[in-house]
């Protein structure tokens, strides 16, 4: 597509509910990127793919918290059991090559807002 | 781990003033972008510049990365321009994860 596509674009659920937040780069992107904006706040990085690997996955704040990805485009967020402090707007961005040593600009989507109730 | 700065972190405009916003950062960055994030959330690519100068309409960018800082400069502004402004980069030598600022939030009033 022309840009970073994310669904849902907002999302209100009990606590203790599972939730799946899903992220379709920009064709031929092969870094992908997820980020977390609570209320108020700057966004802090979660995870990293390149291609089906995540070769970072340090900003994941908790074990409840998992992503992956398939076939090199389309990344899930799966958040288990939320809580309260979960709700933020998650942001997913797609870069063209990505490595060490190399910079590309990061497209980001229109983000998921996610409220726990 | 890396220090990031941005300032002013709050700014009144009157339409038609123009502005620097300015981000420093205490390490050596592989890349550097800055984004708009308008009142409904969307962050919004305005420049990717590690390096030199770039000038899109009323907005250029300057990155001096041997100084480590860069500037946003707003001409003629407009209401639309309110929001927050955002620099972020990823650090060399790492994957490209951004680190962000933390954030110029722009108010332009008529």
């Amino acid at each position: 597509g022309a840009g970073v596509s994310q669904s849902p674009s907002n999302k209100v659920t009990e606590k203790g509910k599972d939730v799946e937040l899903r992220c379709d780069p920009i064709s031929g992107h092969t870094a992908l990127y997820w980020y977390r904006q609570s209320l108020g706040q700057g966004l802090e990085f979660l995870i990293y793919f390149q291609g089906n690997s995540a070769p970072d996955k340090s900003g994941l704040p908790s074990d409840r918290f998992s992503a992956e990805r398939t076939g090199g485009s389309v990344s899930t967020l799966t958040i288990q059991r939320t809580q309260q402090e979960d709700s933020a707007v998650y942001l997913c961005a797609s870069s063209l090559v990505s490595g060490t040593g190399a910079g590309q600009p990061q497209h980001f989507g229109d983000g998921t807002r996610l409220s726990i109730l | 781990g890396i220090q990031v700065e941005q300032s002013p972190p709050d700014l009144i405009l009157q339409e038609g003033a123009n502005s620097t916003l300015r981000c420093n950062f205490s390490d050596s960055v592989n890349n550097l972008q800055w984004f708009h994030q308008n009142p409904w959330g969307q962050l919004i690519n305005l420049f990717y510049i590690p390096s030199g100068t770039k000038q899109n309409g009323r907005l250029s960018a300057t990155t001096v990365a041997t100084e480590r800082y860069s500037l946003l400069y707003i001409s003629s502004s407009q209401t639309t321009d309110s929001g927050v402004y955002f620099c972020a980069f990823a650090i060399t030598g790492t994957a490209s994860k951004l680190t962000f600022g933390t954030g110029t939030r722009l108010q332009v009033t008529l």
